[in-house]
């Protein structure tokens, strides 16, 4: 069975702190695509990025960085020099080979503090 | 190019009514999907539709809730005889299907529903 844990409810820091945003993900499949979205207050989710279960490479962009481990099943989230634009919830996603949906972590709300 | 969009955006009502919410997708995405999003969770799959088949449905969507895609470009969620525990974001999804295993899907700004 499929499951993702973000285990930090929350976060709060202090403008141009760094953070690292948690998440651990189970699955049985080989082949498997994990994802990072953004929630603002607004509501909508924004898409942040996707990675599949075979690329293992570190992603930059911009102020934001991602770290996939397959050996401990994270894929961790890194903002950088945060900014108050960045408070939000943040969630990170699975889906499974053939599977048509994306499968939800509980999310972390950042709050960014001027 | 426009994104998902969804109206309305919040509705309230009574227990019992029924409501129906629109999606409409990117236009050149052929994949629709509908979330629930209650306080403080994830979002959760309900459906699925590729053109204007429904391929989906997680057994979350009891028989009160149907999803129609007719044309293959907006969708309508119905959920009839509302309850109180259907209070929720719904929140809509689309993706250009790529022929790979897994598309990005993008989302709307969701309908809020409130049940009195």
């Amino acid at each position: 069975a499929q499951k993702v844990t973000q285990a930090q409810t929350e976060i709060s820091v202090v403008e141009k702190e760094d953070v690292t945003l948690d998440c651990v993900y189970e699955t049985r499949d080989t082949t498997y695509y994990l994802f990072w979205y953004k929630q603002p207050p607004s509501g909508e989710l924004v898409f942040l990025i996707r990675r599949n279960s075979f690329d293992e490479q570190n992603e930059i962009s911009g102020r934001y960085s991602w770290n996939f481990q397959k050996s401990t099943s994270s894929f961790n989230f890194t903002i950088t020099a945060s900014q108050v634009v960045d408070s939000a919830v943040y969630f990170c996603a699975l889906s499974e080979t053939g599977a048509n949906n994306l499968f939800f972590g509980t999310g972390t709300r950042l709050t960014v503090i001027p | 190019d426009t994104g998902v969009s969804q109206n309305p955006r919040h509705k309230i009502t009574k227990r019992g009514q029924n409501v129906t919410f629109r999606c409409d997708p990117i236009s050149e995405h052929n994949r629709l999907y509908w979330y629930r999003q209650t306080l403080g969770q994830g979002p959760e799959f309900l459906t699925y539709f590729q053109n204007e088949a429904q391929l989906e449905k997680s057994r979350l969507l009891s028989d009160r809730f149907s999803a129609e895609r007719p044309k293959g470009s907006f969708s309508t969620l119905e959920i009839q005889r509302t309850e109180q525990g259907d209070s929720a974001m719904y929140l809509c999804a689309s993706s250009e299907s790529s022929g790979g295993p897994t598309d990005t899907q993008y989302f709307g700004p969701g309908t809020r529903l409130t049940v009195l």
